[in-house]
């Protein structure tokens, strides 16, 4: 079956401290990931997907086929990281929006 | 471009009655996503909808729930005669449908709360 974990609920750190949010998933065939971010009172917004590589805020997660791991790093997080976070899953059936999200972490960056 | 509308933001249901969850979605964008997102859950996928089709319904549940997307106007989430288990928050989404995979545009959400 495929699916996202999201094992922390919550996780909180200190202004400028290293941060990584833990993303695992099951997935049978080659998959697209990606993390979406909802910042308070703000709408989900796509953060960055593994296809591009890119870095966004400072943020980047790496695709781990190995451990089937997709987790989002950054190295000095800011207060205005502090957001809820969703792994998702690009699914089966042929819809492009069809995507498998985790339950979310909650990031709480403390000054 | 104000992004997609959903509305009410809010909605009260008692047990039975219906409720209608409506959705814009960006200007030029013609693929509506209905997700539903339960209390302390993920979002969960819906219904996929072009303009008067339904393109995916596999996470639709078999009864009470529909969607539509009309030629003209909001797509509609419609749930009859709710029960308490519907109570969540549903969000649509939408793309123009030559974005990259995965890049979804989402409403602020609809709260359903049934008493």
């Amino acid at each position: 079956a495929q699916r996202v974990t999201q094992p922390e609920k919550l996780l909180s750190v200190f202004k400028g401290a290293p941060v990584e949010l833990k993303c695992n998933y099951s997935y049978s065939g080659s998959p697209e990931l990606f993390w979406y971010v909802q910042y308070s009172r703000q709408r989900l917004q796509l953060l960055l997907r593994h296809i591009s590589r890119e870095s966004i805020k400072g943020f980047t997660a790496d695709l781990n086929k190995g451990e089937t791991s997709f987790h989002l790093k950054k190295p000095f997080a800011q207060e205005e990281d502090s957001a809820m976070y969703y792994c998702a899953l690009s699914g089966h059936g042929g819809s492009q929006g069809n995507l498998i999200f985790g339950k979310g972490t909650k990031l709480s960056v403390k000054p | 471009n104000a992004g997609v509308m959903q509305n009410p933001r809010h909605l009260v249901r008692r047990r039975g009655q219906e409720a209608r969850l409506r959705c814009s979605p960006m200007k030029g964008h013609s693929h509506v996503y209905w997700y539903r997102q339960l209390p302390e859950e993920g979002l969960k996928f819906m219904v996929y909808l072009q303009k008067e089709n339904i393109i995916d319904e596999s996470g639709m549940p078999k009864e009470r729930f529909s969607a539509e997307f009309p030629k003209e106007g909001p797509s509609i989430l419609r749930i009859q005669q709710v029960v308490r288990g519907d109570s969540a928050a549903y969000f649509c989404a939408s793309t123009s449908g030559t974005a990259n995979t995965g890049e979804l545009f989402f409403g602020e959400g609809s709260r359903l709360t049934v008493l």
